[in-house]
């Protein structure tokens, strides 16, 4: 079975700082990984994705994740955060099997919180 | 290029009455999905289509039907709303890179109250 975990329900850093959103999955074959961001009363918008080669994947606004397969993780990461991030990340793995093609498994979500 | 769109936005229901959502994509896409996001829950596949004229169950399937007349529609019915059934309601759709499907693209929500 496919499943991620966001360990987090909650994430307050300061502005300035470094973040980290924690992620970590379980799939029987290969991964697929990805980060999607919501926003109040907004859809998901894609953040970036691992599917496969270079361990650092770098997305949108900043942000960049670490695929990292001894320890099942995915987890987001930004050197410098903004009060603008303040938003719910959600990680999701994605399901390559015939049955369910394509069919993304997405965690509980973490509400990240950065203070000026 | 709108992108993936949702109608309507918001609408209450009582117990008993149904209703259909629309969602639309001008991308293209093959694949298209319908999710429900819950307080605490992440969003959980309903159905999902890989093409026009098919359908297949996601997770939470029970209560809900779905139709793929064209390829850039994809609707969501309820025949008959429970209180369980209020909820933020997503479209997404991907393309199809080989036999594999892309990154997914979301609409933004309908949000749905049954009273």
């Amino acid at each position: 079975a496919q499943s991620v975990a966001q360990p987090e329900d909650q994430v307050n850093v300061a502005e300035g700082n470094p973040l980290t959103v924690k992620c970590t999955y379980s799939v029987s074959g290969n991964p697929y990984l990805f980060w999607y961001v919501q926003y109040p009363n907004r859809g998901l918008q894609f953040l970036l994705k691992y599917i496969t080669g270079d361990n650092l994947v770098k997305g949108s606004y900043g942000f960049e994740a670490e695929f990292n397969k001894s320890q099942t993780s995915f987890h987001l990461k930004k050197p410098s955060a903004l009060v603008s991030d303040s938003a719910l990340y959600f990680c999701a793995v994605r399901d390559d099997r015939g049955s369910t093609l394509g069919r993304l498994y997405f965690g509980r979500g973490t509400q990240l919180t950065v203070w000026p | 290029n709108a992108g993936v769109t949702q109608t309507p936005k918001f609408r209450v229901l009582k117990t008993g009455q149904s209703m259909t959502l629309l969602c639309a994509q001008d991308m293209n896409h093959e694949y298209m999905y319908w999710y429900r996001q819950d307080p605490g829950m992440g969003l959980r596949l309903i159905h999902y289509s890989v093409g026009e004229g098919t359908t297949a169950k996601g997770e939470v399937p029970d209560g809900y039907n779905v139709s793929r007349l064209k390829k850039q529609n994809f609707l969501l019915g309820l025949e008959s709303a429970a209180p369980s059934q209020t909820s933020v309601y997503f479209c997404a759709s991907s393309r199809r890179t080989g036999a594999i499907p892309d990154t997914q693209y979301f609409g933004p929500g309908t949000r749905l109250t049954v009273l």
